[in-house]
């Protein structure tokens, strides 16, 4: 059974540019969030998604979207690129009714905006 | 939201037990306790949650007084692998609850041979 995917791995972009991540769920799970993570802190709640729609958002600009699909992948999308993007981005599945609140996460992607 | 406060970082050996306490002041009724752990480059692993007293599993212990303003992790006999940043969450995750579970920075454990 695969884990939580994630793509691409790494990714460079340029400031102003678009970027779309894309992660799949842990078999089983219904939920999806994302979370951006600086080097050295602690990830940050971006959005969570559950029956295709956001069910919570985080303190995050409208420039980050994103979408669920019918089979639960989800992507994240960032518009109008800035330095300060530059993040690993993580997406981390779950069972929104396992009353455990336990989150699979994927290995990340690593954006870099030069 | 509950914010938690743990040591920035602790070094250990191999072998030891080791304790990391998490402070957790403004608790609520039904927040949960759980931990991660996180390696470089990779995603956080989910290691355990509690509610209250004391919860074990294959990997760790958690223990909870009745207060439940603190809580610590304690990892049995330690080894290199262990070295990681661990994270301490408090948060109401069950359905139907508006949660968004903060993460600090966490404790960086360093263990050493």
């Amino acid at each position: 059974d695969a884990g939580v995917t994630q793509s691409p791995t790494h990714l460079i972009k340029t400031r102003g540019q678009q970027v779309t991540l894309r992660c799949s769920p842990k078999s089983g799970h219904d939920t999806v969030s994302w979370y951006q993570q600086a080097l050295g802190q602690g990830p940050q709640f971006i959005f969570q998604y559950y029956e295709e729609e956001e069910r919570q958002r985080g303190n995050f600009p409208d420039r980050f979207s994103g979408h669920q699909f019918p089979n639960y992948s989800s992507e994240l999308n960032v518009n109008a690129l800035l330095l300060g993007d530059s993040a690993l981005y993580l997406c981390a599945s779950s069972a929104l009714t396992s009353g455990t609140g336990e989150q699979y996460f994927g290995p990340g992607t690593r954006l870099t905006v030069t | 939201l509950a914010k938690t406060t743990q040591p920035i970082s602790m070094d250990s050996y191999e072998g030891q037990e080791v304790n990391i306490t998490c402070s957790h002041n403004n608790i609520a009724t039904n927040d949960y306790i759980t931990w991660y752990q996180q390696f470089p480059s990779q995603g956080p692993r989910f290691i355990i949650q509690g509610y209250k007293t004391k919860v074990t599993n294959e990997v760790a212990s958690l223990f909870i007084p009745a207060d439940r303003k603190s809580s610590t992790l304690s990892l049995p006999r330690v080894s290199l692998s262990d070295t990681a940043v661990y994270y301490c969450l408090v948060g109401d995750t069950h359905v139907d609850s508006n949660y968004q579970l903060i993460w600090g920075a966490g404790t960086k454990l360093i263990i050493k041979p």
